[in-house]
């Protein structure tokens, strides 16, 4: 089956850094690319959806300048926090898909910022 | 807001038990999937249904789409301690826009 990176898996940060997120599709070209962030015990919100070579769609509420993505390739999408503070603190997750309907997950990125 | 409300939310049974989990919406879908994720972890896909009325079988889980393409369910026959995780129902506009239910976290004990 397709398989998403996620790089890191963790990783924490002081107050008013930037945190870069890279999600890669492994074996298959991906069309598009969704970015979801997701609070403890609670289900997934789609923070952006992008596709290769253009600008990123946000949802209503994402800052676009505070998440910043970029998918400059087929297979690579990235997720820049900028000047994160506490409240940034989550689980973010990529998602990939190709030609069909199907997406397919990564294994998660867990942010924490002090 | 969410598109897609699943019910019920929080759902805690004994192994051996039937169980079915609901995916509702007023929006129409052109495909609806079902996940299952474990704590840390992403989710991972179980099934895709695109017809309306599709009825999937995955050994012990059965998936149906409403007639509409607006609602969906999830029968799990026999629940396993295996079977525990947060289900997760997503929903594509236009085929490439998913948008997450709720959740249905199933706690199934020994």
């Amino acid at each position: 089956g397709a398989v998403v990176s996620q790089h890191p898996s963790r990783v924490i940060c002081k107050s008013g850094t930037s945190v870069k997120i890279e999600c890669r599709s492994l074996d298959f070209q991906a069309t598009t690319m969704f970015w979801y962030r997701q609070f403890p015990k609670q289900s997934l919100m789609l923070m952006a959806t992008s596709n290769e070579g253009s600008k990123a769609t946000y949802e209503q509420g994402v800052e676009k300048d505070k998440f910043l993505i970029n998918h400059a390739s087929l297979t690579l999408s990235t997720l820049t926090v900028t000047s994160a503070h506490p409240e940034d603190s989550s689980f973010y997750i990529c998602s990939a898909s190709g030609s069909g309907y199907t997406q397919y997950f990564g294994p998660g990125t867990r942010l924490t910022v002090l | 807001t969410q598109l897609l409300e699943q019910s019920p939310q929080f759902l805690s049974i004994q192994e051996g038990e039937n169980l079915t989990v609901y995916c509702n919406s007023s929006s129409v879908f052109s495909s609806l999937q079902w996940y299952r994720q474990e704590p840390g972890e992403g989710p991972v896909l179980l099934v895709t249904v695109v017809t309306g009325g599709e009825v999937k079988k995955l050994k012990r889980l059965t998936f149906q789409f409403g007639d509409a393409r607006k609602d969906s369910s999830l029968h799990i026959t026999a629940a396993q301690p295996g079977d525990t995780g947060l289900y997760l129902c997503a929903g594509a506009e236009n085929f490439n826009k998913f948008y997450f239910g709720s959740g249905t976290k199933l706690n199934v004990k020994p």
